[in-house]
């Protein structure tokens, strides 16, 4: 099985400030990837997805992007953090037909 | 209205006792369900697939019913370490969709 790593695990960031988490993945090949934002006390939200080297899908309109320059590598990027962006931020990998599974996630603070 | 949807409680129940809820979804296409625990600040963690005929995973059941579009999750001789957040799960097509969570609270 796979075990998905994501870094750094707690963040704080002023508004304005740029953003870099990544997510590798170890166990897997091609696997597929997302990037979740969970905010307080809210549901879980879709905010990339990858199939492959250099293939994205953003699923929300917002100040955030997503690269995957290798495999088993995902990256979520901001060039300007916004109080909003607070949150959660989860990777996820895609094993067997539908199973998603998360990384310890990355803890975000915007001030 | 949400793609899913889930009760938030809490459930407040005794050690030992059965608890139940449930999380409907509008999509009825979808094909696949999950339930996924959550611990206060930690990522979720697959706790069981649902499929069609309902299945058991020691004291937990989860059950589907397509008809009126919920999956529903029981407990039963509930563990203080039951305490979490369940989230609900379907996939209506390439992605899955999460509910709010249902928060369980088992006190001694």
């Amino acid at each position: 099985s796979q075990t998905i790593h994501q870094w750094p695990a707690t963040l704080v960031q002023p508004v304005g400030s740029p953003l870099s988490l990544e997510c590798t993945v170890e166990g897997t090949s091609n696997p597929n990837l997302y990037w979740y934002r969970q905010a307080a006390g809210r549901g879980l939200q879709l905010l990339f997805y990858s199939v492959g080297i250099g293939q994205i899908s953003s699923e929300v309109p917002q100040n955030l992007s997503a690269s995957r320059p290798q495999d088993r590598q995902f990256i979520l990027s901001s060039k300007k953090l916004l109080l909003s962006d607070s949150g959660f931020y989860l990777c996820a990998c895609r094993q067997g037909k539908d199973t998603q599974y998360f990384g310890p996630g990355t803890r975000l603070t915007v001030l | 209205r949400k793609e899913v949807e889930q009760d938030p409680g809490p459930f407040n129940v005794p050690e030992g006792a059965t608890v139940a809820f449930n999380c409907t979804y509008s999509n009825s296409a979808s094909q696949s369900f999950f339930w996924y625990r959550q611990d206060c600040r930690k990522e979720p963690k697959l706790l069981m697939s649902v499929y069609s005929s309902g299945n058991e995973d020691g004291r937990f059941t989860a059950q589907l019913n397509r008809a009126s579009q919920y999956i529903s999750l029981l407990i039963r001789d509930s563990k203080l370490s039951d305490s979490a957040t369940y989230l609900c799960a379907v996939m209506p097509d390439y992605k899955l969709s999460f509910g709010a969570g249902t928060t369980v609270t088992v006190r001694a």
